[in-house]
């Protein structure tokens, strides 16, 4: 199993370009999430989605967009990157296990992409 | 309010014991979790404990949950230079018939040799 795959693992954009960040999963999960890092503040959870059709925000979601049309895939759109966005980027992937503590919920994280914004 | 808080940096000896804090606001928490991340990589699930337990052991790593002061500790015995990595806490919170992780800070751990 490849796990949780992210591309590109390295962006550097000019402030005002748009892209997209990939995250695709192959464990049939129906929890996927992104979070950002950032030196000091740990991670923290900008969108995220219960199953494919449905998604919400979390705790920084101004700026981003996301989509869930498959349950494998989770992108993450930038609309117009600013340089508060320079950050590393992880998108999770965990058993959504129906029942509010059913089983041991662990998240399986990608390795990550560094963007920087100019 | 949710929250999840770590000291920084850590710094032991190898072959020490190295101790690593949290402190968590929110109650509710169902599960509590400790990941690993090693430089330029993902977090890596290290260990877990269930709300209503208050130890874990699981070879060098020992978790302790004391929920009367929502602090969780994460003590790994005889620490090795292969330790050094940020360690986050985490929780599990319900939320809208779903739930959501909550992370602290990191936590860096260096250990010298």
């Amino acid at each position: 199993n490849a796990g949780v795959t992210q591309t590109p693992k390295f962006q550097v954009l000019k402030t005002g370009q748009s892209m997209t960040l990939q995250c695709a999963q192959d464990m049939n999960h129906e929890y996927m999430s992104w979070y950002r890092q950032d030196p000091g503040m740990g991670l923290r959870l900008i969108h995220y989605s219960v199953g494919a059709g449905i998604t919400d925000q979390g705790e920084v979601p101004n700026g981003y967009n996301v989509s869930r049309s498959t349950t494998e895939d989770f992108p993450l759109r930038l609309l117009s990157a600013a340089p508060s966005q320079t950050s590393v980027y992880f998108c999770a992937s965990s058993m959504e296990g129906g029942e509010v503590g059913w089983g041991k919920t662990e998240a399986f994280f990608g390795q990550g992409t560094r963007l920087t914004v100019v | 309010g949710e929250d999840v808080e770590q000291s920084l940096f850590l710094s032991v000896r190898e072959g020490d014991s190295s101790v690593i804090n949290c402190t968590y606001t929110d109650s509710s928490s169902t599960y509590l979790y400790w990941y690993k991340q090693e430089p330029g990589a993902g977090l890596q699930l290290l260990t877990y404990i269930f709300s209503n337990m208050d130890m874990k052991q699981d070879q060098r790593l020992t978790v302790l949950l004391n929920k009367k002061d929502k602090h969780l500790s994460l003590r790994i015995a005889d620490t090795q230079t292969g330790d050094s990595a940020i360690y986050f806490c985490a929780e599990s919170l319900p939320t809208s018939g779903t739930y959501k992780y909550i992370f602290g800070t990191g936590t860096r751990l260096k250990v010298l040799a």
